[in-house]
């Protein structure tokens, strides 16, 4: 079956740096996206990786391995704002999009 | 920008009532997708379509049906709802089906008593 695994739930303190890890199986691959999703809100897209190695974009990188199934988001010099739900997807072999239950992110003073 | 407007925001519906949750984009994107959110678990798509005169059933279709007769308007219709469809609905549009960023409406927030 096509699985994705991600943690439910990370603590970090303002201004470190958190890496949320995500593992998948699925039938192909089409690439991995990152979304993020704050309470009661629309999640907003991220990142895509299809190649394995490292995307940067400002405070946020994401990582893949599709060798190991594996991908993560690095967050860096933490804000309050990054208080939010982190949702990893992986695509098929037929562009259908598998989502993560997500993980929720707590950010502490 | 408008983007994807979804209505209405959030709704009580009587269980056996019918409820059409309405969806409408202005970005021209060709695909459109319906998902629901529950506690706990991953998005779940419930029908797409890839483009404007044709749909797709997703994961979770039972209970639901949808339309694309045009290319900007994707209603989601629960004909007759039961407790378990209540839920967060996101309709969600792209520029393709082979895309994986998605852009998100607000939501709508269904509740069946």
């Amino acid at each position: 079956g096509q699985n994705i695994d991600q943690p439910t739930e990370m603590t970090a303190t303002e201004g470190a740096i958190v890496q949320i890890n995500c593992t998948y199986q699925t039938s192909g691959f089409n690439g991995l996206f990152w979304y993020q999703q704050h309470a009661g809100e629309a999640p907003t897209f991220l990142s895509y990786n299809v190649l394995d190695g490292l995307e940067e974009k400002g405070r946020f990188s994401s990582f893949l391995s599709r060798s190991k199934g594996y991908s993560y988001l690095l967050l860096k010099e933490l804000q309050m704002k990054d208080s939010a739900s982190y949702l990893c997807a992986a695509m098929d072999s037929n562009y259908q999009l598998i989502w993560g239950a997500g993980t929720k992110l707590i950010i502490k003073p | 920008t408008a983007g994807i407007t979804q209505a209405p925001t959030s709704q009580i519906l009587a269980a056996g009532r019918s409820m059409t949750l309405r969806c409408t984009q202005d970005m021209r994107h060709n695909a459109m997708y319906w998902y629901r959110q529950d506690l706990g678990l991953g998005l779940r798509l419930i029908h797409y379509s890839n483009t404007a005169g044709t749909t797709g059933k997703g994961e979770v279709p039972d209970g639901y049906s949808v339309s694309r007769a045009n290319t900007d308007d994707f209603p989601l219709t629960l004909a007759s709802a039961v407790p378990s469809q209540t839920s967060v609905y996101f309709c969600a549009s792209s520029d393709s089906e082979a895309t994986g960023e998605l852009f998100f409406g607000e939501g709508s927030r269904l509740t069946v008593l």
